[in-house]
């Protein structure tokens, strides 16, 4: 079975500056895809961003960026210059390559500061 | 994009009363939708795996009996809390993959039902 762990349940950020959310993981599969959500206080679950394992390069999505290590199963969210509106919980996602299910983290409550 | 419509939003009723919720995909065919309970201040917790023409595929700890799942359509699955309790407050979201545009797709979510029994 697949696990996610994201280790810090609450970080807070400056407006403009950058956070980085830790995001790792456990499988024995080789290809599978990872992704982040954010669920802002509306509660609505959005798509930041998605990353193929087998591909080396890091996925990047305007302010968002991702350090993905396969070797250490590791999945890092880069939120650069924060914004107000980046104030949500982000979950961190995994799932099979042939498979349909999600296996979410706990989750990462970020709040940007004026 | 790929677009999923949850209803109702928001349902308060009495011990004992059995919801449904809707969730639909509105520009794809999904032959497989999920069901997710979230409490509060909480990740997401996959209840069920709803399969059109066939039985739904149940997380373990989730009542079958319970929180019965219909897909009928490529487009429609329905979720109903039977003789809903206290305890069976939560916020339920559906989600949906445009199988149709390959393996890589990600899941698509409803807005969430805030569900509260009285």
């Amino acid at each position: 079975a697949q696990t996610v762990t994201q280790s810090q349940p609450e970080m807070s950020v400056q407006e403009a500056e950058t956070v980085t959310l830790s995001c790792t993981y456990d499988t024995s599969e080789n290809n599978y895809y990872l992704f982040w959500y954010k669920q802002p206080p509306s509660r609505q679950m959005i798509l930041v961003i998605r990353q193929e394992a087998y591909k080396q390069q890091n996925a990047t999505e305007n302010r968002f960026s991702v350090n993905f290590q396969k070797a250490a199963k590791s999945f890092s969210l880069k939120i650069s210059d924060s914004q107000l509106g980046d104030t949500a919980m982000y979950f961190c996602a995994f799932h099979k390559a042939a498979g349909n299910k999600l296996t979410f983290g706990g989750g990462t409550r970020v709040l940007v500061k004026p | 994009g790929a677009v999923v419509s949850q209803h109702p939003s928001r349902v308060i009723c009495k011990s004992g009363t059995s919801v449904k919720i809707e969730c639909r995909s509105l520009d794809f065919q999904a032959t497989t939708m999920f069901w997710y309970r979230q409490f509060p201040k909480q990740s997401l917790m996959l209840m069920a795996t709803s399969n059109e023409g066939s039985k739904a595929t149940y997380e373990q700890g989730v009542e079958k009996d319970k929180f019965l799942i219909n897909h009928a359509s490529l487009t429609l699955s329905t979720l109903t809390v039977t003789s809903a309790h206290p305890e069976d407050s939560s916020f339920y979201i559906c989600s949906a993959r445009d199988m149709g545009q390959g393996d890589n797709q990600p899941q698509h979510f409803g807005d969430g039902t805030r569900l509260s029994i009285l």
